[in-house]
């Protein structure tokens, strides 16, 4: 069984400040973990992964994410908001074994100028 | 490459009517997955195949619900005798071999009257 739990339905920052998106995660098996991102009337798109490699992971456009086993977390960060990172976060687990992905229920980027 | 399209966009129909959505996946991914999104929600699976066969089901599928990919390319979801609750954004992804990693379409948005 495998399960994604996004503790924020929204977060909001000011430009140039630091983000967090938070998700933990439940897996019977090995997970591989992802972040993917949606604006607006567009596709999701892939921001990182975690596949048992490296448990700090750099994905596109600054952000990463560090995969904790012991707290069962794969939080987002970034150092700076842009404006064009407001869109709706997505982290999803994929147990070992397994093609099907778990969504969780999305957290939604806010940024004021 | 031109990625995962989706047809049509949007889609508005009457309650009771049948709809067809179509999915063309990146060229040669033998993967190809259905999630239902709704608002406010992460996206749900349906359905997924490799090649022509189809693996597996969603109990979220269903038996109004009937997809196919004939020819291992392009796949189709159909809807049969719609109801209001199918309003939703039907997305389509693709994968390749053992990859992980999903590439999304925009999406079909349906709307149920």
């Amino acid at each position: 069984a495998q399960s994604v739990t996004q503790l924020d339905s929204h977060v909001s920052v000011s430009e140039g400040t630091p983000v967090l998106l938070r998700c933990n995660y439940s897996s019977s098996y090995s997970p591989s973990l992802f972040w993917y991102v949606q604006h607006p009337n567009k596709g999701l798109q892939l921001l990182l992964k975690y596949t048992s490699a490296a448990t700090l992971v750099k994905g596109i456009n600054g952000f990463e994410a560090e995969f904790k086993k012991s707290e069962t977390s794969f939080h987002l960060t970034k150092p700076s908001a842009h404006m064009s990172d407001a869109a709706e976060y997505f982290c999803v687990v994929r147990s070992g074994g397994s093609y099907i992905p778990t969504f969780g229920r999305g957290t939604s980027l806010i940024v004021h100028p | 490459d031109t990625g995962v399209s989706q047809n049509p966009r949007h889609k508005i129909t009457k309650r009771g009517q049948n709809v067809t959505f179509r999915c063309d996946p990146i060229s040669e991914h033998n993967r190809l997955y259905w999630y239902r999104q709704t608002l406010g929600q992460g996206p749900e699976f349906l359905t997924y195949f490799q090649n022509e066969a189809q693996l597996e089901k969603s109990r979220l599928l269903s038996d109004r619900f009937s997809a196919e990919r004939p020819k291992g390319s392009f796949s189709t979801l159909e809807i049969q005798r719609t109801e209001q609750g199918d309003s939703a954004m039907y997305l389509c992804a693709s994968s390749q071999g053992g990859e992980e990693t999903q590439y999304f379409g925009p999406g079909t948005r349906l709307l149920v009257l």
